[in-house]
């Protein structure tokens, strides 16, 4: 069955640090570049980071660009977001995801986890 | 960063009605851009990819079309599940971009 299951989401204080987990399986995991995108309560879909295929490439939204950071295990089909620095405006559900749309379509997201941010 | 601009943020509509939408790209970005569905408490699920290509299992009734800056997407006739939030989103450059999102309600 292909899935990405996320984990880690937890209630914490800003300026604390969180780190979420996403388990592949059932596709090529080590084959893809893998998102990260967070929604928080009522609103839209924000892209947060990606990963390359062999971890040597990752990208950051502006938005947590120096606070977050990923990581991945291609040997245990892991991927990790690790979150420092927390605010009252990174409180979101993230979603992980592999999303391809060139040259072909990939879809394949988690069902996220909940961060909320607050003192 | 590339910003997509998708107007409107919300419509009204009935069942069998055309509905379009659009979403513009502040910079050129060809054709890499994908569509998305999200019904409320659901996961976003891809329509449209490379600008008009059709995801697998996807209604034919859902059309992309648009390239370089300008993007639509357009419901040929509105069904009940159709109602939702839709989203674009660039993949030509990082960082990726979404669109605001428009909402299709009655």
């Amino acid at each position: 069955q292909v899935q990405l299951v996320e984990s880690g989401g937890d209630v914490v204080q800003p300026g604390r640090s969180l780190r979420l987990s996403c388990a592949a399986s059932g596709f090529a995991f080590s084959e893809y570049m893998i998102h990260w995108v967070r929604q928080a309560p009522g609103k839209g879909l924000e892209w947060v980071a990606a990963i390359s295929d062999d971890g040597s490439n990752k990208y950051y939204a502006d938005s947590v660009k120096g606070r977050f950071s990923l990581s991945r295990d291609n040997s245990k089909n892991m991927l990790y977001l690790q979150m420092n620095s927390l605010r009252l405006d990174d409180t979101a559900l993230y979603y992980c995801a592999n999303v391809v749309i060139f040259p072909a379509g990939v879809d394949i997201w988690g069902q996220g986890t909940m961060v909320v941010v607050s003192s | 960063a590339i910003q997509m601009t998708q107007s409107p943020s919300s419509l009204s509509a009935s069942v069998g009605d055309r509905v379009t939408i659009t979403c513009r790209a502040s910079q050129d970005i060809r054709k890499i851009v994908g569509w998305y569905q999200q019904r409320p408490g659901k996961v976003p699920k891809l329509l449209i990819y490379t600008a008009s290509t059709l995801h697998s299992g996807v209604p034919t009734r859902f059309r992309g079309s648009g390239s370089g800056t300008n993007f639509t997407l357009t419901i040929s006739s509105l069904q009940p599940e159709d109602f939702a939030t839709y989203y674009c989103l660039q993949d030509y450059t990082y960082p990726r971009t979404f669109g605001q999102g428009t909402k299709v309600e009655v």
